[in-house]
C-alpha cells in the first residue's frame, strides 16, 4: 500500500463550488504539505503543518484553507473554486527534523474547474 | 530572480550518453540539495540528495555541488530512454525547513 494517498485522483467541477482534496499518510511524519502544480511554474507551497496545532501558509494560500485533523490527515478545501485553480495538487510529507529531510509525495490530484 | 533557476529544457541527449542538468539558487544560506525525477503525470521522486561541497555518487547518478558558486547538478551516466522525465532541483533553507523548487528540466534521451 501506498505511504501518502490523495483523495480523489481526478476531480472536475464548476466555478463557485466548494472543493475538498484529502490526504493520508501512513509514515508517522509530522509535518505535512499541499503544493500544486502548473506547466512552467513548478510546484508551489499553497499550506503546510509541522504538527496538529501548527498550520502555516505558503506561498500562494489565497483562495485556500487546510484543516489537519489528525497527524495522519490534512485537508486543502476550495472554498469557492475558480478556474485559475485548475492544476494538479500534491500532498507531501517529511519527518520532524532538521533540513537534512526528504518530502515523499502522493500520487497527485488532477483538479479541473469549469 | 527566481530563486531556483533550472533551464526548462528540453535536453536532448542519445542513449549511452551523460546527461548533464544544472541549478542555480540564490540563498547563500541554504543547506541542503535534492534532485527528483517526475514522469509526466506522476508525483516527485527522490533520486539524490547532497548537503556538502564536493560531488556524491549513487549508481548512474551524480549530484555536485558548489556553494560557492550557489550551484548544484547532476550527471547522468549511460543514459537511458527510462531516464527521460522533468528533473526537479529542490533546495531547504531556513530553520523551518522550507523548500523551493525549481520549475524543472524536461530530459529526453534517444534511442
Amino acid at each position: 500500500d501506498a505511504d501518502v494517498t490523495q483523495t480523489p485522483r481526478n476531480r472536475i467541477t464548476k466555478t463557485g463550488k466548494r472543493i475538498m482534496l484529502e490526504c493520508s499518510q501512513t509514515k508517522g511524519h509530522d509535518r505535512m504539505y499541499w503544493y500544486r502544480q502548473d506547466p512552467g511554474l513548478g510546484l508551489r507551497l499553497i499550506y503546510y503543518s509541522f504538527d496538529v496545532k501548527d498550520i502555516n501558509k505558503g506561498e500562494i494560500s489565497d483562495g485556500y484553507s487546510v484543516s489537519r485533523q489528525a497527524q495522519a490527515k490534512f485537508s486543502l478545501s476550495l472554498e469557492s473554486a475558480i478556474p485559475n485553480q485548475t492544476a494538479l495538487y500534491f500532498c507531501a510529507t517529511t519527518p520532524k527534523g532538521g533540513p537534512r529531510n526528504t518530502q515523499y509525495f502522493g500520487p497527485g490530484t488532477r483538479l479541473t474547474v469549469l | 530572480q527566481k530563486e531556483v533557476e533550472q533551464n526548462s529544457g528540453p535536453l536532448s541527449v542519445p542513449e549511452g550518453a551523460i546527461a548533464s542538468l544544472n541549478c542555480t539558487y540564490s540563498d547563500r544560506v541554504s543547506q541542503s540539495f535534492f534532485w527528483y525525477r517526475q514522469y509526466s503525470g506522476k508525483s516527485p521522486e527522490l533520486i539524490m540528495s547532497i548537503y556538502s561541497n564536493g560531488d556524491k555518487e549513487d549508481g548512474r547518478f551524480t549530484a555536485q555541488l558548489n556553494k560557492a558558486s550557489q550551484y548544484v547538478s547532476l550527471l547522468i551516466r549511460d543514459s537511458q530512454p527510462s531516464d527521460s522525465a522533468t528533473y526537479l532541483c529542490a533546495v531547504t533553507s531556513g530553520g523551518y525547513q522550507k523548500v523551493t523548487f525549481g520549475t524543472g528540466t524536461k530530459l529526453q534521451v534517444i534511442p
